[in-house]
């Protein structure tokens, strides 16, 4: 079954405010990574993280292995934040392999 | 910064026929990845190399071999394309297994 749930798949937001957008994983995780995916389609890699907390700019992300879910924490959103982020995360008892969740579509309004 | 570059970044291929997607990367990374992403979806590892002249199955193997000659280059190849190989593929290098992944532009296929 699916190892990565995302939620929401859809979030809309007005220039200046955040949001978080969240990972639940159903098997215990060693890593996560979030990517975002832009207009032209280009994946951009954000964050990754083995444990605790990282911040860049205006996004901030947490990763807790035991309780088994990430975070993406966006303020002070710009036009430019509008796409599709992915985490995607390595099993602990996992091969190297990394499994994508389906994504939240994020939408910056003016 | 990571460089991994595809091509062709878009194809049309026939039913039935050969196709072959190429990845290219510049930074010594021993990992190289190829998946796919159907729309509105998320991506789906196809698979992995982690030295040249090896390769291994990913979660979605099936209708697809690939190659890798060298540490830089990593092929995808169908070798009788299908209408549900309809996707965009994307190639991936990382530095190690456990690390980040730096995806190139993608390659658009048609099969019709």
């Amino acid at each position: 079954g699916d190892q990565v749930e995302q939620s929401p798949s859809a979030l809309s937001l007005h220039e200046g405010t955040g949001s978080a957008l969240r990972c639940n994983f159903t098997t215990t995780m060693r890593a996560v990574q979030w990517f975002q995916q832009n207009s032209r389609g280009s994946l951009i890699n954000l964050f990754y993280l083995a444990s605790g907390t990282k911040e860049n700019g205006r996004l901030k992300s947490t990763f807790n292995s035991k309780e088994s879910y990430s975070t993406l924490h966006i303020r002070d959103a710009q036009l430019e934040d509008s796409g599709t982020y992915f985490c995607a995360a390595e099993a602990i008892y996992g091969n190297e392999k990394i499994t994508f969740g389906a994504g939240t579509k994020l939408t910056i309004k003016p | 910064e990571a460089a991994v570059t595809q091509s062709p970044r878009s194809k049309v291929a026939v039913t039935g026929g050969k196709v072959t997607l190429s990845c290219h990367q510049t930074n010594n990374h021993d990992y190289m990845y190829w998946y796919r992403q159907d729309t509105g979806h998320g991506l789906r590892l196809i698979h992995y190399s982690y030295v040249a002249d090896s390769t291994e199955k990913g979660d979605i193997p099936d209708g697809y071999k690939a190659s890798r000659p060298s540490q830089e280059n990593f092929s995808l190849i169908l070798e009788l394309a299908s209408l549900s190989q309809t996707a965009v593929y994307f190639c991936a290098s990382s530095y190690r297994g456990q690390d980040t992944q730096y995806f190139g532009p993608g390659t658009r296929l048609l099969v019709l």
